[in-house]
């Protein structure tokens, strides 16, 4: 049981635009900076979104993050057969003195 | 380039120990906070433990503290991670990872090596 919840699958077709939640508490989201990362079968995690909103460069901007209270969200627009990935949001708890990551979301893109 | 390049990893019996070695380069790796993070087969990402650049701030997951010890040498430009009393539960692809923020407190892990595999079975 992950500390911050995802949901396990989200799908859309190409070119649609889709969201994916990340939810936690006040001792975690509600007061950290909230990450996301991407990973393409078979490779390491690639990090998309830090500090809640911001890209990396070399990170399109069809990738967008964005927090509220103790949940953030990871929009894609425009969607590519190439986004097909499992995607974690992950983010610092306080009471835990840990990394905390969500179980994982796996897209499709229909 | 950044490059990072896990070493170490491989098949133990539980209980007994095994020593990773993260290799890096591309970067001033004596300014970086680093970190571990691993992936049990088929499984989510599992946040390890974290380095501050100068050594002197260190966390761990509630599941490895006590059992696990990181490290790192400036002047070799190397983070290590130290597994003792290893359990199969520990069986995951383990990654170094540099982390985006001169502080510990974060998962901004900016740049990942390819992983090694841990094993632990009888």
């Amino acid at each position: 049981q992950s500390v911050l919840t995802q949901p396990p699958s989200v799908s859309a077709a190409p070119g649609q635009e889709v969201t994916i939640s990340c939810s936690g508490s006040s001792s975690n989201i509600g007061n950290n900076y909230v990450s996301w990362f991407q990973q393409l079968p078979g490779t390491a995690p690639k990090l998309l979104i830090y500090d809640n909103n911001k890209r990396p460069s070399g990170i399109p901007d069809r990738f967008s993050g964005s927090k509220s209270g103790t949940s953030a969200t990871l929009g894609i627009t425009g969607l590519q057969t190439g986004d097909e990935a499992d995607y974690y949001c992950g983010t610092w708890d306080r009471s835990l003195s840990a990394g905390v990551f969500g179980g994982g979301t796996k897209l499709t893109v229909l | 380039e950044v490059q990072l390049v896990e070493s170490g990893g491989g098949l133990v019996k539980p209980g007994g120990s095994l020593r990773l070695s993260c290799a890096a380069s591309g970067f001033t790796f004596s300014s970086s906070t680093m970190g571990w993070v691993r992936q049990a087969p088929d499984k989510g990402l599992e946040w390890v433990s974290s380095i501050s650049n100068s050594g002197s701030y260190i966390y761990y997951g509630d599941s490895v503290k006590g059992r696990f010890t990181i490290s790192r040498d400036n002047a070799k430009n190397s983070l290590s991670l130290q597994m003792n009393s290893l359990r199969a539960e520990d069986t995951a692809v383990y990654y170094c990872a540099t982390i985006r923020s001169n502080f510990v407190h974060t998962t901004n892990f900016d740049y990942w090596g390819q992983g090694t595999l841990v094993t632990v079975s009888s």
